[in-house]
């Protein structure tokens, strides 16, 4: 059975561009998480999704930031403008229940 | 008083031994725990859940939970190198939706 993909597995891009991260749950899972750990600090929540819809995104750092999940499969993470403070590496997870399965991140380094 | 908190170590121990991870937790987490193990540039792998007060087992590894003094941990028996890794502890958060509070991480090096 595939786990949790993510796209890409490294990113630079600079100060003002967009990037756009991609998780593959792993197959019937409908709960798909979004995580972040920036430099020196704990993984922190982003937002759960439950199918297509989101459950809880309390925490989404601003409005740079857009999450979706179109038919309840495969979410997209976008940044846009990307700022210095957005470089972290950036976990997706997902569950049927409660224990959640992690992919490999996305490291975002922005210069 | 942070949600979950663990010593970021490092821990050392020798081949063999027993090493014992350690993490507390405050009133804002529910009652269902996590432990992951986290190499180096790899996704976090759980190996653990507790839910239930008390040991759990599951081969070297047996994770603990006391909820009268309210911390978890995780003994690992016959450590092996291959056992170095950062440890991380997790708990759902009380306000339901499943959402996990991480600690920051015990690393443990396990040497020959």
């Amino acid at each position: 059975e595939a786990g949790v993909t993510q796209f890409p597995s490294h990113s630079v891009i600079e100060k003002g561009q967009t990037v756009t991260l991609r998780c593959d749950p792993i197959s019937g899972h409908d709960n798909l998480y979004w995580y972040r750990r920036v430099m020196g600090k704990e993984i922190k929540f982003l937002l759960h999704f439950v199918k297509e819809s989101k459950q809880d995104e309390s925490g989404m750092p601003n409005n740079r930031f857009l999450a979706e999940r179109t038919g309840g499969t495969y979410s997209t993470l976008k940044v846009q403008p990307a700022e210095l403070e957005d470089s972290g590496v950036y976990f997706c997870a997902s569950s049927q229940v409660t224990e959640a399965f992690f992919g490999q991140g996305t490291r975002l380094t922005v210069v | 008083q942070k949600e979950v908190e663990q010593n970021s170590g490092p821990l050392s121990v020798p081949e063999g031994a027993i090493a014992s991870l350690n993490c507390t937790y405050s009133d804002r987490v529910s009652q269902s725990f996590f432990w992951y193990r986290q190499y180096s540039g790899k996704s976090p792998e759980l190996i653990m859940s507790i839910y239930s007060n008390g040991d759990k087992e599951d081969g070297r590894f047996t994770a603990q939970l006391n909820k009268a003094s309210q911390y978890v941990s995780l003994l690992i028996r016959d450590s092996q190198p291959s056992d170095s890794a950062t440890y991380l502890c997790a708990a759902i958060n009380s306000g339901g939706y499943n959402k996990l509070i991480f600690g920051a991480g015990t690393r443990l090096a396990v040497h020959p």
